[in-house]
């Protein structure tokens, strides 16, 4: 059974950075074809995928937010790492973390954390 | 970058009735190579994580109830609810995965 489970603070100061941890279980990044991505949710706004990072360390990021991601990842933990700089209440939102194989979309999802950016 | 354009924005129906989703792309998601369209819908309750409904524009994953189905192919796809229950009511999320995971704008269905 795959799970998946996200960490992190619940509120951070404006430009601070966010680390977000999402630790998984029932799967493992050193398969082929795996991978973890980030996807938010603002309140009441539309979920915007983020970041993902595929077994073989292929990373992908939302062009829109690029220049602040980085996405790493831990075999030996079975934890993928969001660090996400310059944060804004407009970041503000729910983060989710999900498992996907290859070309497919997101099968399984995180619960979520939720982030609070404010002074 | 692909947009991807959902209509309508929320949708009310009545408990039986069809409810219809309809996501539009700004590129073409149908995979020439493999002839699938890579399209998915995703169903999202409050407080609960998204759940994954259909893969490649019109297959149901596992459990998902068969009044929920998928059709269209290279820009334009529906979603349909053939009888809406109570349980159904949620925001609707069309993605594709065939560039960069983009989502729709999500659309809200409602019981009358």
């Amino acid at each position: 059974q795959i799970t998946l489970k996200e960490s992190g603070p619940t509120l951070v100061k404006p430009t601070q950075s966010l680390t977000l941890t999402c630790t998984f279980s029932g799967f493992s990044l050193t398969t082929s074809g795996v991978g973890v991505a980030w996807v938010r949710q603002p309140p009441g706004k539309a979920l915007e995928w983020l970041a993902l990072i595929f077994w073989n360390d292929d990373i992908r990021y939302s062009p829109s937010l690029k220049t602040r991601l980085t996405i790493t990842k831990d075999t030996s933990k079975n934890q993928v790492v969001l660090t996400m700089t310059n944060m804004d209440p407009v970041d503000t939102g729910t983060y989710y973390c999900a498992h996907l194989t290859g070309t497919y979309p997101f099968d399984i999802w995180g619960h979520g954390t939720m982030v609070t950016v404010s002074s | 970058d692909i947009v991807m354009t959902q209509s309508p924005d929320s949708l009310t129906v009545s408990l039986g009735e069809r409810a219809t989703i309809n996501c539009k792309s700004s590129q073409n998601v149908l995979f020439s190579s493999n002839n699938k369209n890579y399209l998915s819908w995703y169903q999202h309750k409050p407080g609960q994580p998204p759940k994954l409904l259909i893969s490649w524009a019109s297959t149901r994953e596992s459990g998902v109830p068969d009044r929920f189905s998928g059709s269209g192919s290279g820009t334009d796809f529906t979603l349909t609810i053939s009888s809406l229950q109570t349980e159904d009511v949620a925001v609707y999320y069309c993605q594709e995965y065939l560039f960069s995971w983009t989502f729709g704008q999500g659309t809200k269905v409602e019981v009358k």
